[in-house]
């Protein structure tokens, strides 16, 4: 692993179900994020974690749910999918929320709900 | 509210230079960062401007006027793999990032 490591790549989830996304970084990074990506809008914040064993919520919460239980793992999930929960997700990690360095992004989940 | 804008898009030339512009009015203001995203692709990050003035990165420049709530990204001797989006974020007074929607730039032979 280098960076940060996100699965699965796509999915396509029947509404009412539920999943979880994995992200995982192998930099140490205190500071982790997940946006969704929708076109034409810019990346939405939808909860973050400063440190290990925090958690926040973003712009856009409703629906999701988060967890740090270490500094490597932050995973993602959807109780019971929607159709508007389609998007694409990214998980970002910086070594800290005040980084000049900026966020490392994971490649991508790609989700459709149908 | 929070707001950041930009060009939707924007078509430029291989060789030439081209400005991104990005002006954003957010509650409080720690740093501006350009990313670039090629379709299909995770964000990259470009640079990060937190006092006034350009900060150069071979052939890419980013421009801060905190005052005017200004940036602008300069992309020269284009090459046709700068094809991409660029985004333009904003960290607020909370430490949070707020993006721009981005500008898809698309580079012409």
């Amino acid at each position: 692993i280098a960076g940060i490591t996100q699965a699965p790549t796509s999915q396509i989830l029947a509404a009412g179900r539920r999943m979880t996304l994995r992200c995982t970084q192998d930099m140490r990074h205190n500071a982790m994020y997940w946006y969704r990506q929708d076109l034409g809008l810019g990346l939405r914040l939808i909860h973050y974690s400063n440190t290990a064993g925090t958690t926040g919520k973003g712009e856009v919460p409703d629906g999701y749910s988060v967890s740090r239980a270490n500094t490597d793992d932050f995973p993602l999930t959807l109780a019971s999918a929607v159709p508007s929960q389609t998007s694409v997700y990214f998980c970002a990690s910086s070594d800290s929320a005040g980084s000049s360095y900026g966020y490392t992004f994971g490649s991508g989940t790609r989700l459709t709900v149908v | 509210g929070q707001n950041i804008d930009q060009p939707t898009e924007m078509t430029a030339t291989e060789g030439a230079i081209v400005q991104i512009n990005c002006t954003y009015q957010t509650s409080g203001f720690n740093g501006l960062f350009w990313y670039q995203q090629h379709a299909g692709e995770a964000p990259t990050f470009l640079s990060y401007n937190v006092l006034d003035g350009l900060e150069e990165k071979g052939r890419f420049s980013s421009f801060l006027s905190r005052s005017k709530g200004y940036s602008y990204l300069l992309l020269k001797e284009l090459q046709m793999k700068d094809s991409a989006s660029y985004l333009c974020a904003v960290r607020d007074d909370n430490y949070q990032l707020i993006w721009g929607a981005g500008t898809k730039l698309i580079i012409k032979p």
